[in-house]
This record gives structure tokens, sequence and C-alpha cells, in this order.
């Protein structure tokens, strides 16, 4: 059974720019979550994907978008990047249905400077 | 609007020592309550949720409807059990985590 995996692992980027991070879902699972999580908090539901449609999302501004594939892999991209964008981004992959346990990857450390 | 609150950034307790990590929660619905953990250098994991009501890794955690709350217990801890744990709250396909709670069990 593969794992969820992320990449890449770390990027530091300027305040402006455009990033794209990637993540492979674990082998199985059709749905995919990304989480927002800063120093000293718990990770924040940015959005969720099933069937390659935004299945969710939460209180994050449109330049927050993202991508599934039909392989189920994904893809978050912020756009005008801002310093408070500095974070762990978290990707995980679950079973469609409600609650259904997640599963997620390392993480991609994102640093705005 | 749903919120969860760890009021323990930090616990540290001796190998052997009963431990609780308290977790309350806010939520208009019929909530489903889950703990996961990370370890140092690795992911963040399922440890349990109240549906299950199993336990594991000797943990368990009921879910008191009218307090509010969904603390995790163990009555003998572990050095191993050190860790950082998060309880969360799941509704529309979305967790909503607490801070996390830091445990520390010394030798």
């Amino acid at each position: 059974e593969t794992g969820v995996t992320q990449s890449p692992t770390h990027l530091i980027k300027t305040r402006g720019q455009q990033v794209t991070l990637r993540c492979s879902s674990q082998s199985g699972h059709n749905t995919v979550s990304w989480y927002q999580q800063a120093l000293g908090q718990g990770p924040q539901f940015i959005f969720q994907y099933y069937r390659e449609e935004e299945n969710g999302r939460g209180n994050f501004p449109p330049r927050f978008s993202g991508l599934q594939f039909p392989n189920y892999s994904s893809e978050l991209n912020v756009n005008a990047l801002e310093l408070d964008d500095s974070a762990l981004y978290l990707c995980a992959s679950s079973l469609v249905g409600d609650n259904s346990p997640l599963h997620f990857g390392n993480g991609t450390r994102l640093t705005v400077t | 609007a749903q919120r969860v609150t760890q009021p323990e950034k930090l616990l540290s307790v001796f190998k052997g020592a009963p431990v609780e990590l308290k977790c309350n929660y806010s939520y208009s619905g019929s909530p489903e309550l889950f703990w996961y953990v990370q370890y140092s250098r690795q992911r963040l994991q399922l440890l349990l949720r109240h549906i299950s009501r199993e336990s594991i890794k000797g943990f368990t955690a009921d879910l008191n409807k009218g307090e509010t709350s969904f603390h995790l217990k163990k009555p003998f801890a572990q050095e191993e059990d050190s860790a950082m744990y998060y309880c969360a709250l799941g509704s529309n396909y979305k967790l909503t985590f607490g801070k996390g709670t830091l445990l520390t069990v010394n030798p």
C-alpha cells in the first residue's frame, strides 16, 4: 500500500508570487483534502476534491485553488502569496464518505518572504 | 460555528502514571470526534474515532454530549506515547482540529 506523498518538502517564495504544491493519494483512495497548519496551530481545512470537483471549502480566499486529476493526484495552487501564507500544507486522502478517516502526507513547508 | 478546544498546550507525566488529554467541542449537530497523533518525525495519523468505541495502544476516549467533551485517556502512560495529540471534529467532509497537546512521558 502506497501512502500519501507530497512534493516538494520545502519551498521558499517571495510575496506576490504563485506556488503549486503536489500530492499523490494513497492507493485506493478517491478523495483528497488540503489543510494549512500554521506554527503552533492545528491543521485548518482548505478544501476537498472528489471526482475532480471541489466538494467543500473552508474559510480561504479564492486565490487558493486546487485540482484533482483522474488518477486522484492533486495540486494546491496559491496566487499572490502573502507573508501569512507561510505554513505547513498537508494533503490527506480518503475514501468518499462523510468523515471517512484521513491519511495524511508529510506536508510541504512553505515560507513566504 | 464548530470549534474544538484543547486547553493544555503541554502535558508532562511520568511513565506508568495515568494520562488524560482534554478536548471540548462546540457543534450544533451530531458530532463525530477523532483523535489524531503525530509522533516525532512521523506524519499525522488517526489514533481513534468515537464511533469505533475501541481502544488503540491502550488509549480510550468517550464522547460526553452533556459536557461536550471527548477526553483521551490511558491508565498507564509509556515513553513511546510521547507525541503531539490533536482532537478533531468531523462534519460535512471536513475536520476541525484543536491546537493540539504535546504529551511528554518521562522515564
